[in-house]
């Protein structure tokens, strides 16, 4: 099983809708990190959180730590948030210390 | 500040060749990262510099080799290229390891044939 899960692996939905991308994880993390891949593959950090919530624009990230839980979350999707979405999870300490990546969330905003 | 460059952006190789893949950045990062990216995979670490003269082993560091001689630059050097190295390869930079964002270069992407 692989310590950063994240769901669904692909997501297609109109334009407008709410949007809910998943990411769970099995090992103690110091921080989680969202980050966005354009089509053209350029990778771009959204958010980095470690416990809470954190908005930017119409993106929400939210983390429970207790469940190991994180949810990235879009309000009005439009065509150009189509992109894959990717968690990471920052676990262990100093030399240990290691970032963790999901294989990512492939999402598709139609017109 | 022009953050993170990579080049080249694209490179065909054949296999047991070698190559450099240049990355650089200008804004004063400790760490730096060599990242590379199969399809349908999450990222995996090659090699991480926490600064000049000092490199560390990642997740995936066979058949690559790599030098921190600048702040600045951070190559990856491919010694003899096999075809399992076919992937896209990012580099990144961050002020910190443990709690800044990593930033990004555009990545290349590699074909050994």
């Amino acid at each position: 099983k692989n310590e950063v899960e994240q769901s669904p692996q692909n997501l297609t939905a109109q334009e407008g809708e709410f949007i809910t991308i998943n990411c769970s994880y099995s090992v103690g993390i110091s921080a989680l990190h969202w980050l966005q891949q354009h089509p053209g593959g350029g990778i771009v950090s959204l958010f980095m959180l470690s416990s809470g919530k954190k908005k930017h624009g119409r993106l929400i990230a939210t983390i429970n730590i207790q469940e190991k839980h994180s949810s990235l979350h879009i309000t009005a999707s439009h065509p150009r948030d189509s992109a894959v979405y990717i968690c990471a999870v920052g676990s262990g300490m100093d030399s240990n210390y290691q970032l963790i990546w999901g294989a990512g969330t492939k999402l598709i905003i139609k017109p | 500040n022009a953050g993170v460059t990579q080049t080249p952006k694209f490179r065909i190789l054949k296999i047991g060749q070698s190559m450099t893949l240049q990355c650089a950045q200008d804004m004063n990062h400790n760490y730096m990262y060599w990242y590379r990216q199969d399809p349908g995979m999450g990222l995996k670490l090659i090699y991480y510099s926490v600064g000049a003269g000092i490199t560390d082993k990642g997740e995936v560091p066979n058949g690559y080799n790599v030098s921190r001689s600048t702040t600045e630059d951070f190559p990856l050097r491919l010694e003899l290229a096999a075809p399992s190295q076919t992937s896209v390869y990012f580099c990144a930079s961050s002020r910190d390891y443990h709690t800044y964002e990593q930033y990004f270069g555009p990545g290349t992407r590699l074909t050994v044939t």
